[in-house]
């Protein structure tokens, strides 16, 4: 079977500092990944997804950034966090290689980051 | 930008059908109609997708409507359980070599009462 893993669970951090999440699939190749961000009363923003290594695209202009090293791992990265970057991020994963209507996104357990 | 158009929040006694509508009236015809929950501090969770007949699992029912610009999704005998995020979004079937990532509106927030 499939698991997605994230870590850290939890992360405080102060304006200014670097950040670097990590999100790993287990049990499958090749997936489709994402990154979302959910921020305090808001809905769910897609910030990066990526169809292979070195392949990612970003949704939104911010002040992160993200890399896929490996097929299955999966990194979100900033290199100075602002107080907006506070909030809770997920990582996605999709099967890839197929056409079909079902198409079911795997969410991790989540990173919830307060810069402060 | 999400597609669709929910209400923001809704009650449901516990033990009664839910129903959750959603307007989706400038959906295309090679898109699909996906439901997902979110339960606080969870990830998202597939719930059911449809494209224009009704569909039902083991979950919920997607009811369609003919023209395609509006759906609802029932869950049948709500349980405490139920209360979370509920998201309906449009996109089109993955392809191979593709890519459809999930674009989530702001979502109804069920809420099941004892």
């Amino acid at each position: 079977s499939q698991t997605i893993h994230q870590w850290p669970a939890t992360l405080v951090q102060p304006v200014g500092s670097p950040l670097s999440l990590e999100c790993t699939v287990e049990g499958t190749s090749n997936p489709n990944l994402y990154w979302y961000r959910q921020a305090a009363g808001r809905g769910l923003q897609l910030l990066f997804y990526s169809i292979g290594i070195d392949q990612i695209s970003s949704e939104v202009p911010q002040n992160l950034s993200a890399s896929r090293p490996q097929d299955r791992q999966f990194i979100l990265s900033s290199k100075k966090l602002l107080l907006s970057d506070s909030g809770f991020y997920l990582c996605a994963w999709s099967r890839s290689g197929y056409t079909s209507s079902y198409n079911e996104q795997f969410f991790g357990p989540g990173t919830r980051l307060t810069v402060l | 930008d999400a597609k669709t158009t929910q209400p923001p929040s809704m009650d449901c006694a516990e033990g009664r059908a839910a129903n959750l509508p959603c307007n989706h009236s400038t959906i295309s015809g090679n898109e699909y109609v996906y439901w997902y929950r979110q339960i606080h501090s969870q990830g998202p969770q597939y719930i059911i997708h449809g494209l224009k007949n009704n569909e039902t699992n083991e979950m919920a029912s997607l009811i369609i409507t003919e023209d395609r610009k509006s759906s609802t999704l029932i869950l049948p005998h709500a349980t405490l359980r139920d209360t979370a995020v509920y998201y309906c979004i449009v996109r089109v079937a993955q392809t191979i070599g593709g890519n459809t990532p999930l674009v989530f509106g702001k979502g109804t927030r069920l809420s099941v009462i004892a």
